[in-house]
């Protein structure tokens, strides 16, 4: 089975630092994805994690630990536009099985003022 | 561009009434999806294609029908059996092989008339 755990909603500041929680139970892993989506509009991809280990793009970090079944997305210096969902997702079938990805429930950040 | 094209953005349905959501792409992608999501939810797997003429269900599959006649096209139909239709339908496609995240359509919005 597939378990995918984040918390539905988080607040923060402008200007802060926020860090968006993901745990999971899968019965493969190949991989962690970090989209964003904000309301009304399609996910779009943010970050992909393999190893264990941080990846850093500019604002955002995605962090991976595959002993722990864990992963979380690091958001600095949040500005309002970063109001949106978070959606993690995992990838348990290796290539050529395919990319398919089963995703968590998303977490709701709202940035105040 | 390349890109993921759904139609129409909304759509209503009468009781007893089928209705097909288009999603074409010319990413040249081999594998295809289907995502349902409901209000503050994650994206559930309705049916996925990997190659042309064949598809699987995913996990809410029930009252949905999809085709694969043509590697671009992957149009999903919500049949009357659907008791709830009213969700946001994604769709996305990816790569067959090698480590590629899903890119995804700007969805359709469904409602009950």
């Amino acid at each position: 089975g597939q378990n995918i755990d984040q918390p539905t909603e988080m607040t923060a500041t402008e200007g802060a630092i926020v860090q968006i929680n993901c745990t999971y139970q899968t019965s493969g892993f190949n991989g962690l994805f970090w989209y964003q989506q904000h309301a009304g509009e399609a996910p779009t991809f943010l970050s992909y994690n393999v190893l264990d280990g941080l990846e850093e793009k500019g604002r955002f970090s995605s962090f991976l630990s595959r002993s722990k079944g864990y992963s979380y997305l690091l958001l600095k210096e949040l500005q309002m536009k970063d109001s949106a969902s978070y959606l993690c997702a995992v990838r348990d079938d290796p290539p050529p099985a395919g990319n398919m990805l089963t995703f968590g429930g998303g977490t709701r950040l709202m940035v105040k003022p | 561009d390349g890109g993921i094209t759904q139609s129409p953005k909304y759509l209503f349905r009468k009781e007893g009434q089928n209705v097909t959501l288009s999603c074409e792409q010319n990413l040249n992608h081999d594998a295809m999806y289907w995502y349902r999501q409901d209000p503050g939810q994650g994206l559930r797997l309705i049916y996925y294609s990997q190659i042309v003429n064949d598809f699987q269900k995913g996990d809410i599959a029930e009252g949905y029908s999809v085709s694969r006649e043509k590697k671009e096209s992957f149009p999903l139909t919500v049949t009357s059996a659907q008791k709830n239709p009213t969700a946001f339908y994604l769709c996305a496609s990816t790569p067959r092989r090698g480590y590629q995240p899903q890119h995804f359509g700007d969805g359709t919005r469904l409602s009950i008339l």
